[in-house]
């Protein structure tokens, strides 16, 4: 099973900054099979980025994604209030199939 | 626009079988090369793949769950369901149902909160 460590825990950002989440697996991954998710509270999560770079419809371009291998980050490039929330990555592995999370990032407002 | 809802008893007492369904609305479950899955979230954690259902009734299951688990299909009814046994407090959760595009949720219902208590 793919471990998938995200890093920071928390991030303390103001309106207006850059913001960079790490997602870190335990072994390489297909950049294809790479998701970053957005969840507010008592929200469903909501799709951001699938395939380590391409945004979902009707998602902000400020939202970008990068990577490859095991290394993958999101990039949101001028926080806006409605983006404070928790961040999550995922991975799907086909052997077995699986899906596995990350912890997540909660992107807080400083 | 692909919508879903997740309905089911939101107390299940230990050792019996939580039972949820997700009904399918603005699109025929049928078309399209999609899977339906389910997910859990326990309260102030992270997010659980549970299992995966294709039309044809081929399922995939998370190895830790799959002992327990049973989802399946109703494409007369447009809606999918699971069945997860022997159920124990550490299965209190919300439970959300989503379209998988194979290797990624694009559309996920609202949740339902499940508590697992005597």
């Amino acid at each position: 099973e793919i471990v998938l460590t995200q890093s920071p825990g928390t991030l303390s950002l103001s309106p207006g900054e850059r913001a960079t989440l790490s997602c870190r697996a335990s072994q390489s991954v297909s950049s294809s099979y790479l998701a970053w998710y957005q969840q507010k509270p008592g929200q469903a999560p909501r799709l951001l980025i699938y395939g380590a770079s391409s945004r979902a419809t009707g998602i902000p371009d400020r939202f970008s994604g990068s990577g490859s291998g095991t290394d993958f980050t999101l990039t949101i490039s001028r926080l806006e209030p409605e983006d404070f929330a928790v961040y999550y990555c995922q991975q799907y592995g086909s052997s077995p199939d699986l899906y596995t999370f990350g912890q997540g990032t909660k992107l807080e407002i400083k | 626009q692909v919508q879903l809802q997740e309905s089911g008893p939101g107390l299940v007492k230990p050792s019996q079988t939580l039972s949820l369904t997700c009904t399918v609305s603005g699109g025929s479950i049928s078309s399209g090369s999609y899977y339906w899955s389910w997910i859990r979230q326990p309260a102030g954690k992270g997010l659980e793949w549970i299992g995966r259902i294709y039309t044809s009734g081929s399922t995939n299951y998370n190895p830790s769950l799959k002992s327990r688990v049973t989802i399946s299909v109703d494409t007369s009814k447009n809606q999918f369901s699971l069945k997860l046994s022997s159920v124990t407090a550490a299965d209190t959760a919300v439970y959300y149902c989503a379209r998988d595009f194979v290797w990624y949720f694009d559309y996920w219902g609202q949740g339902t909160l499940v508590t697992v208590s005597s």
